[in-house]
């Protein structure tokens, strides 16, 4: 089945340092989506991404589809405290969503 | 804005009891999902349907049985509850327009088996 590698697991990083995470894939995806997790609520979603070579942002957070459509990132940009969850790639044809393992982002003020 | 509800919030069961796990949208989505959620680990779909009356089998089925008799309303049962079930069970829903529409989803449903 379609597997999707997110790192790294988990980071600890000082406010406002930027922040960086990917996810590769050995499939293709025709759509990639970056979601944010709180502690006991559902994903978020945070950037969608459609086309291949795609860079997209959103406030603080810049996301670009791989133009292999096998791989995504997610950047955060002068992180603050309210960033602190888990942060989910999944990868996306039609029905089939496909999720990352996620990157546990903890930020210290 | 209630978007994706999901009830219970928690449950614990016994081996072999069944329940069934509530999820309910109001944003007229057509497509709706299950996922589970296990510790450490992305979410997993378990059934989705595309419409009212239609149903199919995502990545991990085995266990569960689901029905969608209206376009709100997404039911997910667990016919003999098994250790094994022991997750977070999410629902989610998206619009038809267009493919691969991002998903909006409920809270979360904690079940515990012992």
């Amino acid at each position: 089945g379609q597997q999707l590698n997110q790192s790294p697991q988990s980071m600890f990083i000082q406010e406002g340092e930027d922040v960086s995470m990917n996810c590769t894939s050995s499939s293709i995806f025709n759509t990639w989506l970056w979601y944010k997790q709180d502690p006991g609520e559902g994903p978020v979603l945070l950037i969608a991404l459609y086309k291949a070579g795609e860079l997209t942002s959103n406030g603080r957070l810049t996301a670009q589809f791989g133009i292999t459509r096998k791989d995504s990132f997610l950047n955060i940009s002068a992180s603050i405290p309210s960033d602190v969850g888990i942060y989910f790639c999944a990868g996306q044809n039609n029905n089939d969503m496909r999720f990352g393992a996620g990157t546990r982002l903890t930020v210290k003020p | 804005n209630a978007g994706v509800t999901q009830t219970p919030k928690f449950r614990i069961l016994k081996i072999g009891q069944s329940m069934t796990l509530q999820c309910t949208q109001d944003m007229n989505h057509n497509y709706m999902y299950w996922y589970r959620q296990d510790p450490g680990m992305g979410l997993k779909l378990i059934y989705y349907s595309v419409g009212a009356g239609i149903t199919d089998k995502g990545e991990v089925p085995n266990g569960y049985n689901v029905s969608r008799s209206t376009t709100e309303d997404f039911p997910l049962r667990l016919e003999l509850a098994a250790p094994s079930q022991t997750s977070v069970y999410f629902c989610a829903s998206s619009s038809m327009r267009g493919v691969s529409q991002p998903q909006h989803f409920g809270d979360g449903t904690r079940l515990s088996i012992l």
